[in-house]
């Protein structure tokens, strides 16, 4: 059964700093991991999705890595803003269903 | 092309009544998953549904809940008999598929509150 786990579950960090978000997956039989943006009380926002083929993505200021051999991805975030606070998931997709982790709380604060 | 789109965007249901969620796939995709979010907590896998068939309902709980997704029109999940507990955001997403890749597009969700 597969497991998603983020670490650390909330983060308080000063604007301006680059700053990590670790996920980790025990069945490494993935399609794709995907890294989810989740204000408060609304949806998902999908910021990367990287294949099981791939080894990192980037957006912008955001880069995703995928080391599938350990079960692990990181998101890292460049240059920090008070508007990148939010709830961070990360999640993979197995064969029928993707499975989340609980989330990474991030505050940036200005 | 639309998103996936949920409706209602927030409902309210006493104890004891019936809920209806719906959920339209983006054109094209005919793959749907629900999942639930409770307060504090992180999203869990409800159901998988295709046209007309169930292919996973691991996740459903084995009472009051049901879903479908007919030929024609949105999915459909249906919780009976709600208890304050149901109270969650449900969101929907549909899956696109081309070889090894696959991406699921989640609708805005639906947000239940059981007084």
């Amino acid at each position: 059964k597969q497991e998603v786990t983020q670490i650390p579950a909330a983060l308080s960090v000063p604007e301006g700093e680059n700053l990590v978000l670790n996920c980790s997956f025990t069945d490494s039989a993935i399609y794709n991991l995907q890294w989810f943006r989740q204000d408060p009380g609304k949806g998902l926002t999908s910021l990367l999705l990287i294949q099981s083929s791939q080894r990192e993505q980037t957006s912008g200021r955001l880069n995703a890595s995928l080391d599938k051999s350990s079960g692990r991805s990181t998101l890292y975030i460049a240059a920090s803003q008070p508007g990148d606070s939010a709830t961070y998931l990360c999640a993979v997709q197995g064969a029928q269903k993707l499975v989340f982790g609980q989330g990474t709380r991030l505050t940036i604060n200005p | 092309n639309a998103g996936v789109m949920q409706n209602p965007r927030h409902l309210v249901r006493r104890r004891g009544q019936e809920a209806r969620l719906r959920c339209s796939p983006m054109k094209g995709h005919s793959h749907v998953y629900w999942y639930r979010q409770l307060p504090e907590e992180g999203l869990k896998f409800m159901v998988y549904l295709q046209k007309e068939n169930i292919i996973d309902e691991s996740g459903m709980p084995k009472e009051r809940f049901s879903a479908e997704f007919p030929k024609e029109g949105p999915s459909i999940l249906r919780i009976q008999q709600v208890v304050r507990g149901d109270s969650a955001a449900y969101f929907c997403a549909s899956l696109f598929g081309l070889g090894d890749t696959y991406e699921q597009y989640f609708g805005p969700g639906t947000r239940l509150t059981v007084t």
